[in-house]
């Protein structure tokens, strides 16, 4: 199956500093990325998607793709302590028949 | 966004028994959903792909006959767990797709969590 990777973190910021996630994929045929926020016990809500190279910003957060690395970030400016969750990156595959998921990444932010 | 509305929420049943948990989009039409189960703080685990009037396609180690997946309508898919056992305690996430576009994101049923004793 193919795969995505992320750091399960925790990644620990300060509020107000800038959080930086990080995700690679393994299939060079996807064609879309997303970025989900996971509360504890709860489902996946959709933070932001990105399908061309570059950055795509709403908002506090900044998503980035680089498809020849293979590689999506998501910056999170000014984070506050409501933004500690679980960050699930996923990208389809290339029939855009499944959903792929990585492990999600920890985020606490500190007040 | 869209909404997909999952229902149970939260299921307690006895072992042995089968539990069957609807996904439906509320205000789309959904040639696809996926099925996800999430064990305790691990991350989603892609189950099945529901397409509409057809086979789901069932991810390498998903049982299919234990884990039934019925999409009848554009706007329905339910996953059945037959004879459940402790280990299917899990949290059970549909997703569905809107239909006729391409790259379109998924949108989250609000999980339903089987608790099988």
């Amino acid at each position: 199956q193919k795969e995505v990777e992320q750091n399960s973190g925790p990644l620990s910021v300060p509020e107000g500093a800038i959080a930086s996630l990080n995700c690679t994929y393994s299939d060079r045929g996807s064609q879309s990325f997303f970025w989900y926020r996971q509360y504890s016990g709860k489902s996946p809500e959709l933070i932001m998607f990105i399908y061309s190279n570059g950055d795509k910003e709403d908002g506090r957060f900044t998503a980035q793709l680089n498809k020849a690395s293979q590689y999506v970030s998501l910056l999170i400016r000014d984070s506050q302590p409501s933004d500690s969750a679980t960050y699930l990156c996923a990208a389809f595959n290339q029939a855009g028949t499944a959903l792929i998921f990585g492990k999600g990444t920890t985020l606490s932010v500190s007040s | 966004g869209a909404v997909v509305s999952q229902h149970p929420s939260w299921v307690i049943c006895k072992s042995g028994t089968s539990v069957k948990i609807e996904c439906r989009s509320l205000d789309f039409q959904a040639t696809t959903m996926f099925w996800y189960r999430q064990f305790p703080k691990q991350s989603l685990m892609l189950m099945a792909t529901s397409n509409e009037g057809s086979k789901a396609t069932y991810e390498q180690g998903v049982e299919k006959d234990k884990f039934l997946i019925n999409h009848a309508s554009l706007t329905l898919s339910t996953l059945t767990v037959t004879s459940a056992h402790p280990e299917d305690s899990s949290f059970y996430i549909c997703s569905a797709r809107v239909s006729g576009t391409d790259n379109a994101e998924a949108f989250f049923g609000q999980g339903t969590r089987l608790t099988v004793v």
